[in-house]
């Protein structure tokens, strides 16, 4: 069972290249969110997912793109890089949304450039 | 928007020793849950305690929930040095859908 798996762990990104981080869980669960970590703050909500087909806006969601197409996976698109937001990155699912407790991917270590 | 706001910023004991780690939040609350980070690895789930609750154990932890005061305490008993970690309170508002995280604790655990 390999939970909530994240890809790529390390990037480096020039400003205004796109990439897309990869979020996959073998839990079955509808509940899905990425969320940023900056040095000295909380996470915060980018974007989530209450199941496929549906997603919804965080607290930043400004750059940033979803879909979820499968309860599985739930890809977060940078559109167009910019230094603000080297960060790590989680992916994180949950049976019940904020109600269950979360599981969290090992994270990506994001930086532009 | 911050939430939860856990205090004291950081912490360092002697291994064996009890740790408290404070969280206070601002709004009505469905429940808050205590997560912990190793260095570089993501969060790892430890109690969640719903706002009917007052006090939850699970093995050496041990947290309390005040919502007259909007706080919370979790305590790790007799430290280890593996409980060296940053340890970070989210709620759930009963206003949105959403997990609201504080900044954490890191805790420094000495041998």
């Amino acid at each position: 069972n390999a939970g909530v798996t994240q890809t790529p762990k390390f990037q480096v990104l020039k400003t205004g290249q796109s990439m897309t981080l990869q979020c996959a869980q073998d839990m079955n669960h509808e509940y899905m969110s990425w969320y940023r970590q900056d040095p000295g703050m909380g996470l915060r909500l980018i974007h989530y997912s209450v199941g496929a087909g549906i997603t919804d806006q965080g607290e930043v969601p400004n750059g940033y793109n979803v879909s979820r197409s499968t309860t599985e996976d739930f890809p977060l698109r940078l559109l167009s890089a910019a230094p603000s937001q080297t960060s790590v990155y989680f992916c994180a699912s949950s049976y019940g949304g904020q109600n269950t407790e979360a599981f969290f991917g090992q994270g990506t270590r994001l930086t532009v450039v | 928007s911050q939430q939860g706001e856990e205090d004291p910023q950081a912490l360092s004991i002697q291994e064996g020793e009890n740790a408290t780690m404070n969280c206070s939040y601002k709004t009505s609350i469905n429940n808050l849950q205590w997560y912990r980070q190793n260095s570089g690895r993501g969060l790892v789930h430890l109690i969640l305690i719903r706002s009917n609750e007052r006090e939850k154990h699970s093995g050496r932890l041990r947290v309390t929930l005040d919502t007259s005061k909007k706080s919370s305490s979790l305590l790790i008993t007799a430290s280890r040095a593996a409980d060296t970690a940053s340890y970070f309170c989210a709620t759930a508002s009963v206003s949105n859908y959403q997990l609201i995280w504080g900044a954490g604790t890191k805790l420094i655990i000495k041998p």
